[in-house]
């Protein structure tokens, strides 16, 4: 059974950078699955910000594209999120899922990450 | 851009059947994915592809997906069941999710 843990910091200071990493856990990450970033700012929405796969292939949401960058680091299967640049509107809960077929099947629990100084 | 619009909110009563309805443009052209978020919990898939269940998914849940609109209908409604429902599907390579539907069991 694939689980999925996020981790990273739950504090960020506007105009830094959001780091967060996925560590998957029971399948490889190199597997052939997509895997995503979605996220929830309080009291709103799910948000999807972009997918990418064991070979770097990405995609990402067109009005986060200029600040969000997503790699895989194989050897730890795991996989991150940056993003660039945050304001106070990028306080949300940020969740780490997988694509089976074409909808999200797992995802992880979720990390609260605050942007304000 | 893409958008998927959902009713902000449904009532029913226990035992009674829900209907939430997701509408976008050729949505019935796309497959529809819906899932259930319970307070402070991780969202949970509940249908794929239009109208499939992943195990462990009550039959209770059933779906649809035709024209402008997807309906996910839950029959014999019971209080876990009161949740958000959001719905999802694909433009090109491009996620899109629901605007999001409160299911209260009064």
């Amino acid at each position: 059974q694939v689980q999925l843990q996020e981790s990273g910091p739950g504090l960020v200071k506007p105009s830094e950078t959001l780091s967060l990493t996925c560590t998957v856990s029971g399948d490889s990450i190199s597997n052939g699955y997509y895997w995503v970033w979605i996220r929830q700012p309080p009291g709103k929405g799910l948000e999807w910000i972009g997918s990418i796969n064991y070979s770097g292939t990405t995609y990402y949401k067109p009005s986060l594209k200029s600040r969000v960058t997503m790699s895989v680091e194989t050897s730890k299967n795991q996989f991150s999120l940056r993003l660039r640049s945050v304001t106070a509107a990028d306080t949300a809960v940020y969740y780490c899922a997988t694509v089976g077929g074409d909808a999200f099947d797992i995802w992880g629990q979720g990390t609260m990450v605050t942007a304000s100084s | 851009s893409y958008g998927l619009t959902q009713p902000p909110s449904v009532s029913v009563s226990p035992g009674q059947t829900a209907s939430i309805t997701c509408s976008g443009d050729k949505l019935g052209d796309r497959h529809a994915s819906w899932y259930q978020q319970k307070a402070g919990r991780s969202p949970v898939l509940v249908i794929y592809e239009d109208s499939k269940r992943p195990s462990g998914i009550p039959e209770r849940f059933t779906a649809s997906n035709s024209g402008n609109t997807a309906t996910l209908t839950i029959r014999g409604t019971q209080s876990m069941d009161e949740a958000d429902y959001y719905c999802q599907a694909w433009d090109s390579s491009i996620a899109v999710f629901g605007t999001g539907t409160k299911v209260t069991v009064l």
